[in-house]
């Protein structure tokens, strides 16, 4: 099945770690993204990437790092400097140019601090 | 400034009467313009888009939105809402001109009663 998969689903983190988010797509799509999700925030774009090997940073990247070493995968580390890091973790990719631009969502990895 | 704005936390409706979920954007370019809807715990999932063409779009699960260039609109509309479609919808935005950075709204929660 053609998809975009994130792992883990759930994940716990103490005080300090650096903990890595998995991203994972099969669609042959060249632009990928990282949204956190807060209760009434909506989706903070973090970083996003168009091509193999360059990313941006968007609008919340503090504390959070990502590499674009394959097409297919996008990991998110998420450092000990983000100081509030307990939330829920969307990835999504899309294809750029022509007329599907739609983004494909994972199913998400909700991160919590003990 | 926001680029993508609904301006409504959230919205009540009783089942079999028209929904409309409000969003509006700012001016920079031609955007391309999405709904997206996400259910608890779950990745967003496609609605619909403008691209070009027809102002009138029409997407998945009889939502419909109409794309509004003089009034930077593009809201969202079922004419005859189902308990079902209770959920949390989002607009987003991209400026293919730019980077295609996917931007989204803040989400508006729909609950529809039976």
């Amino acid at each position: 099945d053609g998809g975009i998969t994130q792992s883990p689903k759930y994940l716990f983190r103490k005080e300090g770690q650096n903990v890595t988010l998995s991203c994972e797509q099969n669609l042959n799509h060249d632009a990928m993204y990282w949204y956190r999700q807060d209760p009434g925030q909506g989706l903070r774009l973090i970083y996003y990437s168009q091509i193999v090997n360059d990313f941006q940073k968007g609008d919340i990247a503090e504390g959070y790092s990502v590499s674009r070493e394959k097409k297919e995968s996008f990991p998110l580390t998420v450092t000990s400097a983000q100081k509030n890091p307990t939330a829920f973790y969307l990835c999504a990719s899309s294809i750029t140019g022509g007329l599907d631009t739609e983004a494909f969502f994972g199913q998400g990895t909700r991160l919590t601090v003990v | 400034a926001q680029s993508v704005a609904q301006p409504e936390d959230q919205v009540n409706v009783a089942e079999g009467n028209p929904l409309t979920v409000k969003c509006t954007y700012s001016v920079s370019g031609n955007p391309y313009l999405f709904w997206y809807v996400q259910y608890p715990n779950r990745g967003l999932q496609f609605l619909l888009k403008y691209i070009t063409g027809d102002n009138l779009v029409k997407g998945s699960y009889g939502f419909e939105a109409e794309f509004n260039k003089s009034q930077t609109s593009f809201h969202l509309k079922k004419p005859s809402a189902l308990v079902s479609d209770s959920a949390l919808y989002f607009c987003a935005r991209i400026i293919p001109s730019n980077d295609y950075k996917l931007s989204f709204g803040a989400g508006t929660t729909v609950t529809v009663r039976a």
